[in-house]
């Protein structure tokens, strides 16, 4: 089954509110990262976060791995956070990522 | 600020068709991988590589031969194009020193007739 699953699948924001992506994976884990895919369909590394909180601008992303769990907190979310949110995983990170199926967010003025 | 090219954009060609797609890093890093992106899938990794003259198998290496050729290049060869190759092609490089960060070419769009 789906190593890593996102949810929701998608989510449909007014400008200025907050969400919370889910990130749940099934499998140990060496490393966490979320990337955020433009619309375009180029891929930006926004977190390398194996454990534990980090913190860039208005993002969140928090890992527990005893929960195996990471989630992604976008606060006072604009039009240009629109796009599509991306987790992926490694146990080993020399053999590439697993990718879950994203969360795709729409944000209206 | 890491470096992935990818080359071409895009690419149209017909079934049964040779298509290469490259991808050059200019970050010095030794691991390089080739995803395809796809509705319902998600990113799936193709083959991948720990430096010149490697070669690992993915997840989905069927219909796919790659080769790296240096540190910077690796090339993702399909020999006889099929429809179902019709995918968004995504390269990317990572290394110890860049903090197991994945960095991503801009994609080269595939569509196979």
């Amino acid at each position: 089954g789906q190593q890593v699953q996102q949810s929701p699948a998608s989510l449909v924001l007014q400008e200025g509110e907050n969400a919370e992506l889910q990130c749940n994976f099934s499998t140990s884990l060496n490393s966490m990262q979320w990337f955020y895919q433009r619309p375009g369909g180029s891929l930006v590394s926004l977190f390398y976060n194996p454990s534990g909180t980090k913190h860039s601008g208005r993002l969140t992303s928090t890992t527990v791995i005893k929960e195996r769990r990471s989630s992604l907190h976008i606060s006072s979310s604009q039009t240009t956070d629109s796009g599509t949110y991306l987790c992926a995983l490694a146990n080993n990170y020399a053999q590439g990522l697993t990718f879950g199926l994203g969360t795709r967010v729409s944000v209206f003025p | 600020e890491a470096a992935v090219t990818q080359s071409p954009r895009n690419k149209v060609t017909v079934t049964g068709g040779n298509v290469t797609l490259s991808c050059r890093q200019t970050n010095s890093h030794n691991y390089m991988y080739w995803y395809r992106q796809d509705t319902g899938h998600g990113l799936r990794l193709i083959h991948y590589s720990y430096g010149a003259g490697n070669l690992q198998i993915g997840d989905v290496p069927d219909g796919y031969k790659a080769t790296r050729t240096t540190q910077e290049d690796f090339f993702l060869l399909l020999e006889l194009a099929s429809p179902s190759q019709t995918s968004l092609y995504f390269c990317a490089s990572s290394d110890r020193q860049s903090g197991n960060t994945l960095y991503f070419g801009e994609g080269s769009r595939l569509i196979v007739v």
